[in-house]
């Protein structure tokens, strides 16, 4: 069973970069039809999705958040990554990692990293 | 995007109570889109359904979806005291949206 577990700071500068990896256990990052996927839940609000890297290095992101995203993966190390520039205290959330399958859904989370942006 | 309106914002039932959950989506959408998550703070969400209503591997078949065109439901037909939770529908469109929540309280 894929597991996926978020790690990187919890406290990030109004201006920075927000920068988290999810590492995949249980399974390879390279399978195909799996679709590697941030999702985050600002405070009192509900779920909202990123975007997501494939293992060929594709990548399709939220038209609202696009112009700050960039998202990779490290085939070698089975693991994924986020970076949302240029940040402000609205993109403060709780960041899930996700692997999205062919079934058109979301079959396996992570626990879910808190970042908070402050200075 | 489609916009999807879960209702109602909180249940609150006992256990071993019927609980229905509705998602209402803004057009119509293809069944194979719509999917249904549970979390519980502090976890990881689950995966319930997907394709409107097939149950994902492991869970109880207590947990049914149903539904098409606009109109889905989830139903847990007989909850238990870790049923109680935020249950979330979600589309599957060029852009991934999710429902605003239902949470299912201890009444």
């Amino acid at each position: 069973q894929v597991q996926l577990q978020e790690s990187g700071p919890g406290l990030v500068k109004p201006s920075q970069t927000l920068s988290l990896t999810c590492t995949v256990s249980g399974g390879s990052i390279t399978s195909v039809g799996s679709y590697w996927s941030w999702i985050r839940q600002q405070p009192g609000k509900g779920l909202e999705w990123i975007g997501y890297v494939y293992y060929t290095g594709g990548t399709y992101y939220n038209l609202s958040l696009k112009s700050r995203l960039h998202m990779s993966v490290d085939s070698s190390n089975n693991r994924f990554s986020l970076n949302l520039r240029s940040v402000t205290a609205a993109d403060t959330a709780f960041y899930y990692c996700a692997r999205e399958s062919e079934e058109n859904c979301f079959d396996a989370w992570g626990q879910g990293i808190l970042v908070t942006v402050s200075s | 995007d489609i916009v999807l309106t879960q209702s109602p914002g909180t249940l609150s039932l006992s256990p071993g109570e019927r609980a229905t959950l509705s998602c209402t989506t803004s057009a119509t959408i293809s069944s194979t889109y719509l999917a249904w998550y549970q979390h519980t703070p502090g976890q990881a969400p689950r995966l319930l359904i997907y394709g409107a209503s097939n149950r994902a591997t492991g869970i109880p078949d207590r947990f049914s979806g149903s539904g098409s065109g606009t109109d889905f439901s989830l139903t847990i037909s007989r909850l238990e005291p870790e049923d109680f939770a935020v249950y979330y529908c979600q589309h599957y469109g060029s852009s991934r949206t999710f429902g605003q929540g239902t949470k299912v309280e201890i009444k």
